[in-house]
Order: structure tokens, then sequence, then C-alpha cells
């Protein structure tokens, strides 16, 4: 089965540090991953998505991801925090061999502090 | 083109009652969830809809939630003799599942519940 694991459940950062949110997923076979990020009283959106292609993904509003496949790792950064990036960040795992059902991660609350 | 859309936007209801949320997928999305967020709280898979496959209904949390999906279209997430911890916004996506494989979803808006 697969799994979804979000390391921290809170991270706080400076405006202009580093932003690092980590994810580990648990799968049979490498899978497509997704990052979604939810603003404050919003919806959901897509941040950026590896689909097997270019193991490092770069997503909306400076964001990247790199898949690891011997860390089973797909973590998300930013190399300088902004305020409005203050959001909350789900990271997603859907099997590439049938199963089809998406699974999410608990999400991470980021917090930019001025 | 138009995104996933949920009705209604906002509802309060009175413990005891039963309540209907209705979902517009994506035309072609063959693929519908439902997903419950409490305040402050992360994703809560509910139930899970493919093309004309029997759903998968396991993160259904009573009996009291139900859901149905004619066909490739509408959906509606239904709770019966609702309680005030079914307070939440219930949230639906939906997303294409070419060659057996979910590719990114598309949320809606969401329906925010409140039981009082």
């Amino acid at each position: 089965a697969q799994s979804v694991t979000q390391l921290g459940s809170h991270v706080s950062v400076s405006e202009g540090a580093l932003v690092l949110l980590r994810c580990n997923y648990s799968s049979s076979v490498p899978p497509y991953l997704f990052w979604y990020v939810q603003y404050p009283n919003q919806g959901l959106q897509l941040l950026l998505k590896y689909t097997s292609a270019a193991t490092l993904v770069k997503g909306i509003n400076g964001f990247e991801a790199e898949f690891k496949k011997s860390e089973t790792s797909f973590h998300l950064t930013k190399p300088s925090a902004h305020m409005s990036d203050a959001a909350e960040y789900f990271c997603a795992v859907s099997p590439t061999l049938g199963g089809f059902k998406t699974i999410f991660g608990a999400g991470t609350r980021l917090f930019v502090k001025a | 083109g138009a995104g996933v859309s949920q009705s209604p936007s906002n509802k309060v209801t009175e413990k005891g009652k039963d309540v209907e949320l209705r979902c517009d997928p994506i035309s072609g999305h063959t693929a519908l969830y439902w997903y419950r967020q409490r305040l402050g709280q992360g994703l809560e898979f509910l139930i899970y809809f493919q093309g004309n496959s029997a759903p998968d209904k396991s993160g259904l949390p009573s009996d009291r939630f139900s859901a149905e999906r004619t066909g490739e279209s509408v959906s509606t997430l239904t709770i019966q003799r609702t309680q005030q911890e079914d307070s939440a916004v219930y949230l639906c996506a939906s997303s294409l599942t070419p060659h057996g494989v979910t590719y990114e979803q598309y949320f809606g808006p969401g329906t925010r519940l409140t039981v009082t």
C-alpha cells in the first residue's frame, strides 16, 4: 500500500530564508508525486508535479521539488521565503500501476516571520 | 474552461437534520473525490469514484454518510442526522485518469457546513 509522510506539521522560517518542506513516500514502484498549496481561506491548488520525466520539478511561485528514488523523497524547496508563502502545503502520491487513488499527506503549515 | 463547482458554498443546519452537498466535476474527468477538512486540519479522504467502477467508500466515517455519482458527472454527498462534529469544509476534486493513471486533482471551493 502507498503512503505519504510529511515531516513536521509546522515549519517556521524568516522572510528571505530557505524553505524546506519534507515529504517521504512509500510505494513498490515509483509513483507520481504532487505538492498542493492551500492559502488561508482558499481552496487547494497544484504547486507542482512529478510524472517520471525530469527529477527536478519547478512549480509556481519559485518552488521546486526533487524526486529522489533512493531516498523515496520529494522535498519541496524555495531559496527565499516571502510573506505570501505562508500557507498549508500537502504532498500527495498517485500509483502508476493501477489502484488509481491518490493519497495525501497530513500537511505542513508554513509560517514566515518578518 | 469551467472548474470544479460545489454548492452550496455555505450551509448551516440544525443537529439531526439531513444535508445534501453537490459537486460538479470538470467535464471529462473520470475520477471524483470527496474530502473533509476540519478547521486547521488536513484532508480527510471520504469517498472516491472512478468511472463506472464500484466507489471506494473506505473513508466514510459512519453510515450516516453516503454519496452517489451519476456516470461521470455530478456527485452528491449526503449526511443524515447531522451532528456537531460533522461541521467542516467538504471538498470535492476531480481528475483525469488516462491509461489508468491518476493525474493532478482539481479542487472545488468547498462547502462549509456548520451544524448548530
